[in-house]
């Protein structure tokens, strides 16, 4: 079993239309989440990271994390074609140590 | 620089050659890490450096897998004898200090390593 499971996709949503990112994870002791946007042959950046339950939200991205289900999810609001690219969520397992998702990747169509 | 700089981009090995990897953290970051991402895979920890911490090797595949770091500077990553399940995007990173403590992890572009 993998530690942090992303449907691979690909996602293909119109401009403008709400995007729903889930990511599952099979081990609740660690509380610390993030979520990393990666364009083509490029290195994934950092969108947001969020500690235990709840929402954070940041402009059109809101991270939730629901610890009794073991999801997090990432919300893109008002999608743009510049959000196209593959999300990668990942959950602490040690203090500088980070299980990876595969990643989904998003295609948003003008 | 701005951002973590890694060289060669790209790089083509014949297998049985070993390899070098350059990474070069963004200034005054005490914190560096390095990742595997193999196509259509997410990214495997491979090592992490904390100042002149002993750094924590506990990813790195095999014994042909090896890393170095000056410091807090430059780090390389060396492949002896490279397989071809050696293939993939080798990724440095690095941050300020412990990203639990809210500080960013900053990836550079990754090094594309072919092992034909």
């Amino acid at each position: 079993q993998k530690e942090v499971e992303q449907d691979p996709g690909p996602l293909s949503v119109p401009e403008g239309a709400i995007v729903s990112l889930n990511c599952t994870y099979s081990n609740s002791a660690f509380q610390y989440f993030m979520w990393y946007r990666q364009y083509s042959r490029k290195g994934p950046e950092l969108l947001m990271y969020t500690y235990s339950s709840g929402n954070k939200e940041d402009g059109r991205f809101t991270a939730q994390v629901d610890k009794s289900s073991k999801y997090i999810s990432l919300f893109i609001r008002d999608s743009q074609p510049s959000d196209s690219a593959t999300y990668l969520c990942a959950r602490e397992y040690n203090f500088n140590k980070f299980y990876f998702g595969s990643g989904t990747k998003l295609n948003v169509k003008p | 620089g701005a951002g973590v700089s890694q060289s060669p981009s790209n790089k083509v090995t014949e297998k049985g050659k070993d390899v070098e990897l350059r990474c070069d953290p963004i200034s005054g970051h005490t914190a560096l890490y390095w990742y595997r991402q193999r196509l259509g895979q997410g990214l495997e920890f491979l090592i992490y450096f904390q100042g002149n911490s002993a750094p924590d090797k506990s990813g790195l595949p095999s014994d042909r897998f090896s890393a170095e770091r000056t410091g807090e500077s430059v780090s390389t990553l060396t492949i002896q004898r490279t397989q071809q399940e050696d293939s993939a995007v080798y990724l440095c990173a690095s941050s300020l200090g412990q990203p639990t403590s809210g500080n960013t992890i900053y990836f550079g572009e990754g090094s594309w390593l072919t092992v034909v």
